[in-house]
């Protein structure tokens, strides 16, 4: 049964700094990996999804990159900003379009 | 991608009441599934719905109290049924982009049950 471990569990930063939150996983027998963010209350918002062939994927100032082999993912955020506060949840998925796997993700806070 | 509207947004229910959730996509999606998000908690897979067969649960989910329909490709229903304060979370639907990768959310629905 596949694990998801994300450290930190929360992250307090001042606004500009650079920041890597991390995602491990136990089964490397992924199809892919997605990366969300989620609003207090809210729904989930997909950021970047890499597939398992793949090392990393970039979209503004996010990078995510993946280890599929030692189970590991990262999260790169460039140039923090309040905006960016929110719960960032990583969700690798199983071969055969099976449902995401969720960690208990890590709550980022960004003070201006 | 998909768009995946929700309803409703928010309830506050009764004890022992039962709620019928909504699912809405854009477009046609083979699966879609139904996760739970406890206050504090991260996100858990309910059921996986297909249409035209029945939901797959999973461990701790009944059919009983959480019937799932299906009746065409753009929609579903969950209801939480007998509720109790326990079941007050955010519930929210999922689908497989039409490449079978990426997935999307829904909005959420966010119920409390007093």
């Amino acid at each position: 049964k596949q694990e998801v471990t994300q450290i930190p569990a929360a992250l307090s930063v001042p606004e500009g700094e650079n920041l890597v939150l991390n995602c491990s996983f136990t089964d490397s027998a992924i199809y892919n990996l997605q990366w969300f963010r989620q609003d207090p209350g809210k729904g989930l918002t997909s950021l970047l999804l890499i597939q398992s062939s793949q090392r990393e994927q970039t979209s503004g100032r996010l990078n995510a990159s993946l280890d599929k082999s030692s189970g590991r993912s990262t999260l790169y955020i460039a140039a923090s900003q309040p905006g960016d506060s929110a719960t960032y949840l990583c969700a690798p998925q199983g071969i055969g379009n099976t449902p995401l796997v969720f960690g208990k993700g890590t709550r980022l806070s960004v003070i201006a | 991608s998909a768009v995946i509207s929700q309803k409703p947004s928010r309830d506050i229910c009764q004890r022992g009441t039962s709620l019928t959730i909504q699912c809405q996509v854009d477009s046609q999606v083979t699966m879609m599934f139904w996760y739970r998000q406890q206050p504090g908690q991260s996100l858990t897979l309910i059921a996986t719905a297909n249409q035209g067969s029945e939901a797959t649960y999973e461990s701790g989910f009944v059919i009983d109290k959480f019937p799932i329909s299906r009746p065409n490709l753009t929609f579903s229903t969950l209801t939480v049924s007998n509720m109790s304060p326990e079941d007050s979370s955010i519930y929210l639907c999922s689908v497989s982009g039409p490449l079978g990768y990426e997935q999307y959310f829904g909005p959420g629905t966010r119920l409390t049950v007093t």
